[in-house]
């Protein structure tokens, strides 16, 4: 059964550093999405992505962290600077068409200390 | 604000019995709705979804149902196995701008015992 990959499974990281997470995507889908989880905490909106363009981004997605699909099968989040709250769970997902179930990603796990 | 909650954050269950876990939202304007379920350090995995036209849907095993006019949705995991613990988490969807909004309620942990 198709499934969306994530890359690290863990990352640990000093505070001020860059962190790039990864992401495959089921390959027949178009939208593209991430997701954190703050330990304890429910799963929260960053961003959605189509047609190689933010579609639309939560609050929490501020200037440090930037989404790109490089080529046609990785979907990236960046965090530029990263801060000690930045640690969480996150999760790419995908869906085929706006009408279809988004399937989500066993998630990366990220601390910076 | 538009919420989507849960009435429950435990719910403890011998098993073989049905489980019933319970999810209040409040858009009206949401297209659907889907249940997912969240082990331990993993991502949420989808388990049921359920189309705002409609009252009930049938899984293996699950079944959920909609009450639009209390704005309610309800998981039923029949004959509740060690494998179902897990943290449930109901999510309302709506197509919004081109791509689909998720919110997520915070979570019930349903937890089996042998």
């Amino acid at each position: 059964e198709p499934e969306v990959t994530q890359t690290p499974s863990h990352q640990v990281t000093q505070m001020g550093q860059e962190v790039i997470l990864r992401c495959v995507p089921i390959s027949n889908h178009l939208y593209f999405y991430w997701y954190r989880q703050i330990l304890g905490q429910k799963v929260e909106f960053l961003v959605s992505f189509y047609n190689n363009e933010i579609s639309e981004k939560s609050e929490i997605f501020d200037d440090q962290f930037s989404v790109e699909r490089p080529d046609g099968s990785n979907f990236t989040l960046k965090i530029r600077s990263t801060k000690l709250e930045d640690s969480a769970m996150y999760f790419c997902a995908s869906g085929r068409s706006i009408q279809n179930t988004i399937y989500f990603g066993e998630g990366s796990w990220l601390t910076v200390v | 604000g538009e919420s989507v909650g849960l009435h429950l954050p435990t719910l403890s269950v011998q098993e073989g019995d049905n489980s019933i876990i319970n999810c209040a939202y409040s858009n009206s304007a949401s297209d659907y709705f889907i249940w997912y379920k969240q082990e331990s350090g993993k991502g949420p995995q989808f388990i049921i979804d359920i189309r705002s036209n409609m009252d009930k849907r049938q899984g293996q095993r699950v079944t959920v149902l909609l009450n639009k006019t209390v704005k309610h949705l309800s998981l039923q995991i029949a004959a509740t196995q060690p494998g179902d613990s897990a943290v449930y988490f109901c999510a309302e969807i709506m197509n919004s701008g081109g791509y689909q909004k998720v919110t997520f309620g915070t979570g019930t942990k349903l937890q089996v015992i042998p």
